[in-house]
């Protein structure tokens, strides 16, 4: 069965700071591993997304995320935080295509708090 | 607006009611995807359908929970004899397959639908 965990609740960051939230997975096969971000009272925001290739994957706003297959994570980063950026921050994993079919498995997601 | 709408964005009802859902996707999206989210807790897979064919459920579907497809575009969830702890957001997403699905899919999510079972 595939998981991720996000294992901070919440992360408090100044603005101007670099940003990090923290995902590892687990999954059989090579993951396919996406980053949303949730407004209040709002649905899920695509982010960005890893399949393959380059390990430092590039996303809306100014987002970024780096897969590291030794580690099993997925942490997505921002240099320079916003204070719009504070929002709930989810990470999720996609079995192959050929593996335990197309759903998506979310961590219990993240909240970013930037202070001004 | 051409994203992912799902109708109405909140529902209050009194437990042993049943209540219906809709959500339209994006155009020409094939794929439709229904997830549950509760409190303080990431979105769970319920279903999903490729145009019309519902391919996966969740066993989180207990048999009150009911999702159609009928024409390969919007999609119903229907919820019978509402129970207190069906209080959720209901978040449906879609995306487009293409290259028999080789290449994963990005589901772009809805609003979704706030259940509130008094």
């Amino acid at each position: 069965a595939q998981s991720v965990a996000q294992p901070e609740d919440q992360v408090n960051v100044a603005e101007g700071n670099p940003l990090t939230v923290k995902c590892t997975y687990s999954v059989s096969g090579n993951p396919y591993l996406f980053w949303y971000v949730q407004y209040p009272n709002r649905g899920l925001q695509f982010l960005l997304k890893y399949i393959t290739g380059d390990n430092l994957v590039k996303g809306s706003y100014g987002f970024e995320a780096e897969f590291n297959k030794s580690q099993t994570s997925f942490h997505l980063k921002k240099p320079s935080a916003l204070v719009s950026d504070s929002a709930l921050y989810f990470c999720a994993v996609r079995a192959p295509p050929w593996a335990a079919g197309n759903k998506l498995t979310f961590g219990g997601g993240t909240r970013v708090l930037v202070k001004p | 607006d051409t994203g992912v709408s799902q109708d109405p964005r909140h529902k209050i009802t009194k437990r042993g009611q049943n209540v219906t859902f809709r959500c339209d996707p994006i155009s020409e999206h094939n794929r439709l995807y229904w997830y549950r989210q509760t409190l303080g807790q990431g979105p769970e897979f319920l279903t999903y359908f490729q145009n019309e064919a519902q391919l996966e459920k969740s066993r989180l579907l207990s048999d009150r929970f009911s999702a159609e497809r009928p024409k390969g575009s919007f999609s119903t969830l229907e919820i019978q004899r509402t129970e207190q702890g069906d209080s959720a957001m209901y978040l449906c997403a879609s995306s487009l397959v293409g290259d028999r699905g080789r290449v994963p899919d990005t589901q772009y999510f809805g609003p979704g639908t706030r259940l509130t079972v008094l």
